[in-house]
């Protein structure tokens, strides 16, 4: 069965730092581009952020360009993403989902999210 | 920036069909997924490639894409499609895209 499951949410001040990870498991993660995908309280899907599987190949949405960062460890068949100096308004659930930054693709399947919430 | 833009909301009484809309510039060169959000659960693929079914999706969730509108059919809805929808494509100038999302309710 493909699973996809987060960890390292929690509740941080603006300003501060998180890093979430995803692991990853049932199919070839290094097969696949993987990406991040967040819902704030009672709004819409916002992609964050993609990474494909060649190294290096990465790409972000201009609300978190600069301040996030996007890894994966191929070894691990585990993603993460590096959040710095957090916003109130980067307040979501995350999802860690299968599918790529580049080109049109697929998000399939998601996993159950991890909530991030900054606040003072 | 490239927008996607849906209905926020459509009713559909029980065994009727279903359309939803997604509008977007030239949408019709992109290729467009569908997602399914119930309350309190994460998104599930229903469309991927403008109109194929992911193994598991019920026959009645059918896509088209055309022009500068998508869209999402549920034909012969059921109660257990109620549910939160939401469109998505990837532009060069902004990567990927969700709709707005549009309830569907079924009463």
């Amino acid at each position: 069965e493909v699973q996809l499951v987060e960890s390292g949410g929690g509740v941080v001040r603006p300003g501060e730092s998180l890093r979430l990870s995803c692991a990853a498991s049932g199919f070839a993660f290094d097969d696949y581009g993987m990406s991040w995908v967040r819902q704030a309280p009672g709004k819409g899907l916002e992609w964050v952020s993609g990474i494909n599987t060649a190294v290096g190949s990465a790409g972000y949405a201009d609300s978190v360009k600069g301040r996030f960062s996007i890894s994966r460890d191929n070894a691990k068949n585990s993603m993460y993403l590096q959040m710095n100096s957090l916003r109130v308004e980067d307040t979501a659930l995350y999802f860690c989902v299968r599918g790529g930054w580049d080109g049109a693709t697929k998000f399939d399947p998601w996993g159950q999210g991890t909530l991030v919430t900054v606040s003072s | 920036s490239y927008e996607l833009i849906q209905p926020p909301s459509v009713s559909v009484s029980p065994g009727q069909t279903a359309t939803i809309t997604c509008s977007g510039d030239k949408l019709g060169d992109k290729y467009i997924s569908w997602y399914q959000q119930k309350p309190g659960q994460s998104p599930v693929l229903v469309i991927y490639y403008d109109a194929k079914r992911p193994s598991g999706i019920p026959e009645r969730f059918s896509g088209s894409n055309s022009g500068n509108t998508a869209t999402l059919t549920i034909t012969g809805t059921q109660t257990m499609d109620e549910a939160d929808y939401y469109c998505q494509a990837w532009d060069s100038s902004t990567a990927h895209v969700f709709g707005t999302g549009t309830k569907v309710t079924v009463l």
